[in-house]
């Protein structure tokens, strides 16, 4: 299994909603991420685990609360959202190996959310 | 900070014509670099990756070579097709110097392809 798995593919919510966002490797990698890529715009990096402990978050809104319940599975719980959240939320996974080749970061399809 | 710099287009080619998509780079120690492509609606795919200074990353025809003098990783291929119309992203990691993963990536604007027939 070479994928990233994640869903929904498409999710609507009102900004009262709570929501959340799944996302599952099983490639053995020990290192999961969260980017939020806005229409014509490149992905922005939300959050990272490695060894399913927070180790990035860039400035996130407590709005989004990420999890990592454990290594092949990874959420992003959503509460009080405003409009402009609206965006791909993509996940990705890679090797944390410091000591071995390095082959990339594989990126699921994304959860296209629109808040209303 | 780490930055990446691409022409952002439309890029607008006929079929068969010689594709170069520029890309350089800002970055503090030995950032591995990668071109994602994006098709409508999708998210990214990994096309080529360079992980050291004059590595050729090489995919479907596509090539970039990691040129650390110039601090570059330009894209090119021979011959486009219909297909090949996407959004392409020059991104690199190691934004927190640690290289290999967990560093998560740092993305170009994003080039947007179209090949006409």
């Amino acid at each position: 299994d070479t994928e990233v798995t994640q869903t929904p593919k498409h999710l609507v919510m009102g900004m009262t909603n709570k929501k959340s966002l799944k996302c599952e490797q099983h490639m053995g990698h020990r290192a999961m991420y969260w980017y939020k890529q806005k229409a014509k715009k490149p992905p922005e990096l939300m959050f990272v685990y490695s060894y399913e402990k927070l180790s990035i978050n860039e400035s996130v809104p407590s709005r989004f609360s990420p999890e990592c319940p454990n290594s092949s599975l990874l959420n992003l719980h959503l509460h009080a959202l405003q409009p402009e959240d609206s965006a791909l939320y993509l996940c990705a996974s890679s090797q944390e190996a410091r000591n071995s080749p390095f082959y990339g970061y594989t990126f699921g399809s994304g959860t296209r959310l629109t808040v209303v | 900070g780490n930055s990446v710099t691409q022409m952002e287009g439309p890029v607008t080619l006929s079929e068969e014509a010689f594709l170069t998509i520029n890309c350089t780079y800002t970055a503090t120690g030995y950032p591995s670099l990668f071109w994602y492509v994006q098709y409508p609606g999708e998210g990214l795919q990994l096309l080529l990756k360079a992980t050291k200074a004059d590595d050729k990353g090489s995919n479907k025809g596509f090539e970039a070579t990691y040129r650390k003098e110039t601090t570059s990783f330009h894209l090119e291929k021979g011959s486009v097709q219909v297909s090949d119309s996407a959004v392409y992203f020059c991104a690199l990691s190691g934004k927190y110097s640690r290289g290999g993963g967990a560093d998560g990536l740092t993305f170009g604007k994003g080039t947007h392809l179209i090949i006409q027939p």
